[in-house]
């Protein structure tokens, strides 16, 4: 069984440019959430992705964005990068939208 | 929104020794509480959960415990080893689906 993997693992991004983080969900898994988790604090939710549907969203801007693609894989993309958005960002999936969340690694993104 | 309180921020026990690390919720809708434990540099990993019709769950040397009329669940970790040390977050997942996460405890088991 492949677990939850995560690219790049890290990234040096310009403030004012634009990312998108990858992410492949464990064998089975159809909700995807991502999660961002800044030095020394707990992750914070983004949104979730369900059958390729956003299905709940945190306290985030809209230049916060994901997709779901029919292999379950997703992408999460931040547009017009600020110092703030500095922070590990995490990918979970699970195998239905109320079930017990499996991280991956996670991408260690740093914005100068 | 759910707001998740943990406590303490930092730990440190003798090894062979319990360490109990506790959190409090605030939406009484919430009604699944994992807990994760990630180690430096390392994703979270799920330790042990527990769902709000249930008190009290075991898993070898782990437990937690669930209050839910005075929104609070408890860790507790039991014969603490070396390997033990990490940072615990916890959780708490509401209608919303998310998890809302504690701001975590630096565990350090010294040997």
């Amino acid at each position: 069984e492949t677990g939850v993997t995560q690219s790049p693992t890290h990234l040096i991004k310009t403030r004012g440019q634009q990312v998108t983080l990858r992410c492949s969900s464990q064998s089975g898994h159809n909700t995807v959430s991502w999660y961002q988790q800044a030095l020394g604090q707990g992750p914070q939710f983004i949104f979730q992705y369900y059958r390729e549907e956003e299905n709940g969203r945190g306290n985030f801007p809209p230049r916060f964005s994901g997709l779901q693609f029919p292999n379950y894989s997703s992408e999460l993309n931040v547009n017009a990068l600020e110092l703030d958005d500095s922070a590990l960002y995490l990918c979970a999936s699970s195998s239905g939208v109320g079930s017990p969340l499996h991280f991956g690694n996670g991408t260690r993104l740093t914005v100068t | 929104g759910e707001n998740v309180e943990q406590h303490p921020s930092t730990l440190s026990v003798q090894e062979g020794d319990s360490a109990v690390i506790k959190c409090t919720y605030s939406d009484s809708a919430s009604n699944y509480f994992p807990w994760y434990k990630q180690e430096l540099g390392k994703r979270p990993q799920l330790i042990i959960d527990i769902r709000s019709n249930v008190g009290e769950k075991k898993d070898q040397r782990i437990a937690v415990t669930l209050n839910k009329t005075a929104k609070h669940f408890s860790l507790h970790i039991t014969e603490t080893q070396p390997e033990d040390s990490a940072v615990y977050f916890c959780a708490a997942r509401g209608g919303a689906n998310n998890l809302f996460f504690g701001t975590g405890t630096r565990l350090t088991v010294i040997p």
